[in-house]
């Protein structure tokens, strides 16, 4: 069982549309958990970061944590074609430790 | 004002040589990492320096040396490069602590070995 799994897509929705990102992890102990969206050819870049159960909100995206079902979301409301890109779901315990990402791609 | 910075940008080299990528942050972090991305995008691991001192070393071949002169800067030295060493790699840094683990990312080093 791989320690952060995520659906590789590609998702696709339409523009404004919500698109919803999800992923679990193994480690019950994990204590941090984050979510990175890459571009084709850039560096992760860390949208959100989410520590306790329940909902944080941030401009259009929001991070969901279940703990006790070991599973973490991302929604992004008003999907832009600029949204197009790959999210990471990270997840820390004693290291971060990277799922294989989603594609998303928002259609215009 | 670059926040993590990485050189070069790009690496091509033949089986080998020996190499190195140079990584400073000036965040004011006092962790630094080292990930290596396949071509199959999955990001790993390989290295974590705390303050100049290693608490990370996944299974990575000893041929790669990291090396963190100060808590600023972490460069990684690759000793006789194979085929499978082409990837891209990443430095990242972060605070130290339970409060937060958010790493930042530098712009990646692509390693092409032929």
């Amino acid at each position: 069982q791989k320690e952060v799994e995520q659906n590789s897509g590609p998702l696709s929705v339409p523009e404004g549309a919500i698109a919803s990102l999800n992923c679990t992890y193994s480690d019950r102990g994990s204590q941090s958990f984050f979510w990175y969206r890459q571009y084709s050819g850039k560096s992760p870049e860390l949208i959100m970061s989410i520590y306790s159960n329940g909902d944080k909100e941030d401009g259009r995206f929001t991070a969901q944590l279940n703990k006790a079902s070991q599973y973490v979301s991302l929604l992004i409301r008003d999907s832009q074609p600029s949204d197009s890109a790959t999210y990471l779901c990270a997840v820390y315990g004693n290291k971060l430790v990277f799922g294989a990402g989603t594609i998303l791609r928002v259609k215009s | 004002d670059t926040a993590v910075s990485q050189t070069p940008k790009y690496l091509v080299t033949q089986m080998g040589n020996d190499k190195s990528i140079k990584c400073e942050q000036n965040l004011g972090h006092d962790t630094m990492y080292w990930y290596k991305q396949d071509s199959k995008k999955f990001l790993k691991i390989m290295f974590s320096y705390n303050n100049k001192e290693l608490i990370i070393n996944e299974t990575v071949p000893n041929r790669f040396s990291p090396k963190s002169p100060d808590k600023a800067h972490l460069n990684l030295h690759i000793n006789s490069l194979e085929l499978g060493d082409s990837a891209v790699y990443f430095c990242a840094s972060s605070r130290w602590g339970r409060s937060s683990y958010e790493q930042y990312f530098g712009p990646g080093t692509r390693l092409t070995v032929t």
